[in-house]
């Protein structure tokens, strides 16, 4: 099986930096997606990790360590559009399914 | 910007009934998906679909669920005999290709009473 673990609840003041972490558990992984959510709508993609590294896209960066099986999503310059649900998502290798398998959510609220 | 679309937004519907819900993805897409979220839980894997057929399945996508893609552009989710558990958002998404980025549609809402 696999086990995906994220924070619950973040609270981040606007124009700070938070930093959401995912730890992941499953045999045959292959990548790991961010997405974002906001209540009421559908993920949006955000990044996807396969090698380990940073990966930078404007405000947002996303890492990954594949031997230690975690990741974070870095956000800097907060704004308070960014108040939304962060989701941790897997992906395995060999398979035709291409599913994700996802966390459930770290809920960040940015204040002002 | 391409995208994928649900229909209907919202469905109400009695325990015990049949509801379908439909989804367009988007045009160049190999592989479909159909995700379901309880309120205030995680987004929960359902069943994908590729080449005409189903790939993989949860333990939730029991005898109760089926899926079709009748004409080439539309891809639907059948509900038999709805239970009051199966009230949820229902997501369909769509990749172009393996461990790509997900295009969700924005869901239905389905409420049974």
């Amino acid at each position: 099986g696999q086990n995906i673990d994220q924070p619950t609840e973040m609270t981040a003041t606007e124009g700070a930096i938070v930093q959401i972490n995912c730890t992941y558990q499953t045999s045959g992984f292959n990548g790991l997606f961010w997405y974002q959510q906001h209540a009421g709508e559908a993920p949006t993609f955000l990044s996807y990790n396969v090698l380990d590294g940073l990966e930078e896209k404007g405000r947002f960066s996303s890492f990954l360590s594949r031997s230690k099986g975690y990741s974070y999503l870095l956000l800097k310059e907060l704004q308070m559009k960014d108040s939304a649900s962060y989701l941790c998502a897997v992906t395995l290798r060999n398979t035709n399914a291409g599913k994700s398998t996802f966390g459930d959510g770290t809920t960040l609220t940015v204040k002002p | 910007e391409p995208e994928v679309t649900q229909t209907p937004s919202h469905q109400v519907t009695q325990m015990g009934q049949e509801v379908i819900l439909r989804c367009v993805p988007i045009s160049n897409h190999l592989y479909f998906y159909w995700y379901r979220q309880i309120l205030g839980q995680k987004v929960e894997f359902l069943v994908s679909f590729y080449n005409n057929e189903i790939s993989e399945k949860s333990e939730i996508f029991d005898d109760q669920f089926s899926v079709e893609r009748p004409d080439g552009s539309n891809f639907t989710l059948k509900i038999r005999s709805t239970k009051l558990e199966d009230s949820a958002m229902y997501f369909c998404a769509s990749i172009k290709e393996v461990n790509t980025e997900a295009f969700f549609g924005q869901g239905t809402r389905l409420t049974v009473v």
